[in-house]
């Protein structure tokens, strides 16, 4: 089974602090993901990487950076954190396999990160 | 840029019952069509996918997916609902040559009543 791990399910941090959200998949695919979930907004796409050492801004990459120095890790970053970052954030990650678009993604179990 | 409606913000549905959650999408070649499920505290899980061939798709945990290009439209039927069912659905679209990236619908939370 692939697996997708999250460093932390539930994580507090204060404002101006220096955030790290780690995932890790175990299944050598090329593709990782890093979204944020909010009520009424669904999932919107941050950042994502289709190899090691490349990464690609989504639809909301203000305030966020990310890191890949390995295939199987995939680092999101909070470079000074604020309160509207309080949020879910999902990891994820794809083969590219056959036809671009249809491999699914897997998804991580969720880090809940509250900024007070 | 593609786009994915999902109309129905909450919907409630007796043990048994069935179950149509609504899907549309905004894209203007065929697209690649998912559902995906989250149980609470849960990451999401791949219910079905439609990309090409039969437009009736099924999928995990008896749920089925009809793709009707001329409505835009994706559907995820289940004939009984059971009431492990309960979690939010989000419905997601990927394009051709846009690598695997998703966009996703902002979803559909279904409480069963028993």
């Amino acid at each position: 089974d692939v697996k997708v791990t999250q460093s932390s399910r539930y994580l507090v941090k204060r404002t101006g602090e220096k955030v790290f959200l780690e995932c890790v998949q175990d299944m050598d695919h090329e593709n990782m993901f890093w979204y944020r979930q909010d009520p009424g907004l669904g999932l919107r796409l941050i950042y994502f990487s289709y190899d090691v050492k490349m990464k690609e801004k989504g639809d909301i990459p203000e305030g966020y950076s990310v890191s890949r120095e390995k295939k199987e890790r995939f680092s999101l970053i909070l470079e000074s954190a604020s309160t509207n970052q309080t949020s879910m954030y999902l990891c994820a990650s794809s083969p590219s396999l056959g036809l671009a678009g249809d491999n699914e993604q897997f998804f991580g179990p969720g880090t809940r990160l509250t900024v007070l | 840029a593609q786009s994915v409606t999902q109309p129905d913000i909450h919907i409630t549905v007796s043990e048994g019952a069935s179950l149509e959650l609504r899907c549309n999408y905004s894209y203007g070649a065929t697209p690649y069509l998912f559902w995906y499920v989250q149980s609470p505290g849960q990451g999401l899980q791949l219910l079905l996918k439609y990309f090409s061939g039969d437009t009736l798709v099924q999928g995990i945990k008896g749920f089925e997916a009809e793709f009707k290009r001329s409505q835009s439209s994706f559907n995820l039927r289940k004939p009984s609902v059971h009431w492990s069912d309960a979690a939010e659905y989000f419905c997601a679209v990927a394009i051709t040559g846009g690598g695997n990236k998703l966009t996703f619908g902002t979803g559909t939370q279904l409480k069963v009543e028993l």
